[in-house]
This record gives structure tokens, C-alpha cells and sequence, in this order.
């Protein structure tokens, strides 16, 4: 079965950059399954943020597009968020999750909380 | 794209049972949904895989106290049997070739 651990910093600067990274275990990143971020405010509902497939093809929510890169390390079975210019509104807990054939999230890592303040 | 839409709050007592909603928006009604748990603190569980015919597929160990059915654009989560600890979170998810969609979510409260 397969997990997922999240790590990055809990704090990030206003209009710095997010950078989380999801460590894959159980399974490879080349398989045929879609590596996703998902995030979740306080006291708020879910919010999906973007993918990479096993193919190396990415799509993102529209509301977030011109800010979010998703990026494959091969050589370390993880992947990785990238968010530029943050805001307080960026706060949240953030998930990685993955989607296999069935096409739904079959699997969530445990989530990290990043903070976004001076 | 799709959008999902749920109550925000449902409640039913213990032992009882309950069927909380998920809407497809126009034009999706035909689309293949996943329902989650989520308990405070933690992350998201899937716990169905639901067809607009009904059909559904269960993640591993999921209570059979759940289960599914869909009419039209509405799939449902039916929660037989209510126990303490089903008192959480319930989201609805969707995609399509490009996007992924969640609704907002019910709060479900066993009285």
C-alpha cells in the first residue's frame, strides 16, 4: 500500500514561496497513478490544487495556475509544490494525495500546516 | 467543470441511519463521484467510489454500514446502524481530464 509524508517549512513570509515536498513509499512515482496537492484552510473545506501524472503531464486549478508549479524527483521517489507569492490566504494544511486507475484519491499523506505570516 | 454541491450539516441519532447528498451541477449528472471521511485533525479517508448507475466500490475496511446509491444527478452516502465515531466530516469528490473538484463538505451529527 502506499504512503505519503509530507515535509516543509511551517512557516512561510508574505509573497515568499511555498515549497512542500511528498516522499513516496509502498509504490513508485513512475507509476500509473497522478501525484496531487490538495490543501485545506482552518476550519475549511477541501481545495485541490494542482498534479503531476506518471507521464510527466501537469494540470492545475485555474484559480491557482500562474502561481503553483508540480515537479517529479525520479531519483528520490517524491514530488513537490511549489506556490510563489503568498499570502495570508495560503494558510492551510496541505495534503498530498494520490489518484490511480479508479481516478479518485485512493491515498492522503497525514497533512502539514503552513503558516504564512511576517 | 463539474461543481459539487452539499449540505453544509446533517444529524441523526444513534443507531438510526443516514443519507447525505451530493449534487452534480448541470450537465455532469452522468459523472463518476468518491465520497471521504474526515475526522478532526486527520486527513481525508476515501471510503466509496460511486457510478451514477449506483454502483459503488469500497475502500479497504470500510464498515458495510456504508454504502451508496445515485439518482440522476444526486449520489448519495447512506450511513446505516450510526455510531459515535461516524459524528465527522463528509466530502464528495469529482474530476475530469483536467481539474478535480471537491464539495464543501457535511458536517454529520449523531444525536
Amino acid at each position: 500500500q502506499v504512503q505519503l509524508q509530507e515535509s516543509g517549512p511551517g512557516l512561510v513570509r508574505p509573497s515568499g514561496t511555498l515549497s512542500l515536498t511528498c516522499a513516496v513509499s509502498g509504490g513508485s512515482i513512475t507509476s500509473s497513478k497522478w501525484w496531487s496537492w490538495v490543501r485545506q484552510p482552518p476550519g475549511k473545506g477541501l481545495e485541490w490544487i494542482g498534479e503531476i501524472s506518471h507521464s510527466g503531464s501537469t494540470s492545475y486549478n485555474t484559480s491557482l495556475r500562474s502561481r503553483v508549479t508540480v515537479s517529479v524527483d525520479k531519483s528520490k521517489n517524491q514530488f513537490s509544490l511549489k506556490l510563489n507569492s503568498v499570502t495570508a490566504a495560503d494558510t492551510a494544511v496541505y495534503y498530498c494525495a494520490t489518484a490511480g486507475a479508479g481516478g479518485h484519491f485512493d491515498y492522503w499523506g497525514q497533512g502539514t500546516l503552513v503558516t504564512v505570516s511576517s | 467543470q463539474p461543481v459539487l454541491t452539499q449540505s453544509s450539516s446533517a444529524s441523526a441519532s444513534l443507531g438510526s441511519s443516514v443519507k447525505l447528498t451530493c449534487t452534480l451541477s448541470s450537465g455532469h449528472s452522468g459523472y463518476i463521484i468518491a465520497w471521504h471521511q474526515q475526522q478532526p485533525g486527520k486527513a481525508p479517508r476515501f471510503l466509496m467510489k460511486l457510478e451514477g448507475s449506483g454502483g459503488y466500490n469500497k475502500g479497504s475496511g470500510v464498515p458495510d454500514r456504508f454504502s451508496g446509491s445515485s439518482s440522476g444527478a444526486d449520489r448519495y452516502l447512506t450511513i446505516s446502524n450510526l455510531q459515535f465515531e461516524d459524528e465527522t466530516d463528509y466530502y464528495c469528490e469529482t474530476w475530469d481530464s483536467n481539474t478535480r473538484v471537491f464539495g464543501g463538505g457535511t458536517k454529520l451529527t449523531v444525536l
